[in-house]
């Protein structure tokens, strides 16, 4: 079946330029997250939703940042003003159930501000 | 403060031989612990994982070993073969709570020589 999706793949937008990052998940997967990753970083949390419902959006860096998945399945990751500290790979994953499970991450879209 | 880290950024093994990568954490409320793999331009792959009631989990040539008293766990490639060449995350999770969201290391690159 079809794995996480996400688009664009590759995005470059000029400083104080807002960007919308999507992700299609796996098909009936309850639980969404986002993730920022730095060059020779790990994955950094940023939100989590369970359904449509954001239950955690602590790893957010700034107000600049908002997530929302309005359906329960597709989620934007929106970034407003964008600074060239924001530039890194934002993951998005899903896993089928809540709780202590694996999660399957798309592709990521990497984010080049300049 | 860094709550799981991988203080190897390399390694380097003879195809056949053993690869074991090291994870340790600090966080005492984590009990969930997985190890993804990562190919350039692709998004984390789960590999396996462990709870923290089980000292080691094992599936094919992957084993995870857990010593929660040094807060240490380890992979063990057994044979290690040239397509394991990749980066591979530590991750860990506070498997009771309902975000589920996972804390990752910085990861380790893995070259398997033919």
């Amino acid at each position: 079946g079809a794995g996480v999706s996400q688009s664009p793949r590759y995005k470059v937008a000029k400083r104080g330029q807002d960007v919308a990052l999507r992700c299609d998940p796996i098909s009936g997967h309850v639980s969404l997250f986002w993730y920022q990753q730095a060059l020779g970083q790990g994955p950094e949390f940023l939100t989590y939703f369970q359904n449509e419902a954001q239950l955690d959006k602590s790893g957010l860096p700034s107000d600049r940042f908002f997530a929302e998945r309005p359906e329960g399945s597709v989620s934007t990751l929106k970034i407003q003003r964008t600074q060239q500290e924001d530039s890194a790979v934002y993951l998005c994953a899903s896993s089928s159930v809540a709780g202590p499970s694996e999660q399957y991450f798309g592709p990521g879209t990497r984010l080049t501000v300049t | 403060d860094q709550q799981v880290k991988q203080n190897s950024p390399s390694l380097s093994v003879q195809e056949g031989r053993i690869s074991i990568l090291n994870c340790d954490y600090t966080n005492s409320m984590f009990d969930y612990f997985l190890w993804y793999k990562k190919y350039p331009a692709e998004g984390p792959t789960f590999l396996i994982s462990i709870s923290s009631i089980k000292d080691k989990n094992e599936d094919g040539r992957f084993t995870v070993f857990l010593n929660k008293s040094a807060k240490h766990l380890s992979l063990h490639i057994v044979p290690s073969q040239p397509g394991d060449s990749a980066v591979y995350f530590c991750a860990a999770k506070e498997g009771n709570t309902n975000a589920g969201k996972s804390t990752f290391g910085d990861g380790t690159t893995l070259t398997v020589k033919p």
